[in-house]
């Protein structure tokens, strides 16, 4: 069965240092979400992603998060310059309809982020 | 900002039994509820949603109840089985058009043999 995957499955890294996140979605799918969900906190939505330009964020989403779908399988989250609160289990899901539609998004198992 | 709420954090229940999973929203311009489950180390799976048009929708063994007046939705599983062990989310879509997926704090269900 198809899934979406991601990498790696675990980073640490220092606050200031810049990371990228990887996911690779489901091959025929079209639409593309970054979420997170911070220790014990609620799954938050972070950026959705359509035809090659963000078509929704969040307020979480702020200049130092940027995506990229840089070739025709990858998408990636990058942040700039971590700080302490981006640590979060940092999910990509993908779906063939808008999210807005049924809401049914194929998630990946996760990126775990720790910011020292 | 809880939109959606899922006030038991845990729950068990013996297996054969019934599982029942509660969800109370507040924002009355959400358009489709949905019901995720989530094993440890894994990303959240779709399991079930209902539209705001309907007030019960069933797959198998899971039945989902949506009652709009009382803004809560809950999550039936008969019969439970160890397997279903995991956490539940709640979430929701919104009528406005947004992509996004507003989810509840999930509920972990343990099944017990």
């Amino acid at each position: 069965e198809p899934e979406v995957t991601q990498t790696p499955s675990h980073q640490v890294t220092q606050m200031g240092q810049e990371v990228i996140l990887r996911c690779v979605p489901i091959s025929n799918h079209l639409y593309f979400y970054w979420y997170r969900q911070i220790l014990g906190q609620k799954v938050e939505f972070l950026v959705s992603f359509y035809n090659n330009e963000i078509s929704e964020k969040s307020e979480i989403f702020d200049d130092q998060f940027s995506v990229e779908r840089p070739d025709g399988s990858n998408f990636t989250l990058k942040i700039r310059s971590t700080k302490l609160e981006d640590s979060a289990m940092y999910f990509c899901a993908s779906s063939v309809e808008s999210g807005r539609i049924t809401g049914e998004l194929f998630f990946g198992e996760g990126s775990r982020l720790t910011v020292l | 900002d809880q939109q959606v709420k899922q006030n038991s954090p845990s729950l068990s229940v013996q297996e054969g039994r019934i599982s029942i999973l509660n969800c109370d929203y507040t924002n009355s311009m959400f358009d489709y509820f949905l019901w995720y489950k989530k094993y440890p180390a894994e990303g959240p799976t779709f399991l079930i949603s209902i539209s705001s048009i309907k007030d019960k929708n069933e797959d198998g063994r899971f039945t989902v109840f949506l009652n709009k007046s009382a803004k809560h939705l809950s999550l039936h599983i008969v019969p439970s089985q160890p397997g279903d062990s995991a956490v539940y989310f709640c979430a929701a879509t919104l009528k406005s058009g947004s992509e996004k997926l507003v989810f509840g704090k999930g509920t972990k269900l343990t099944v017990n043999p």
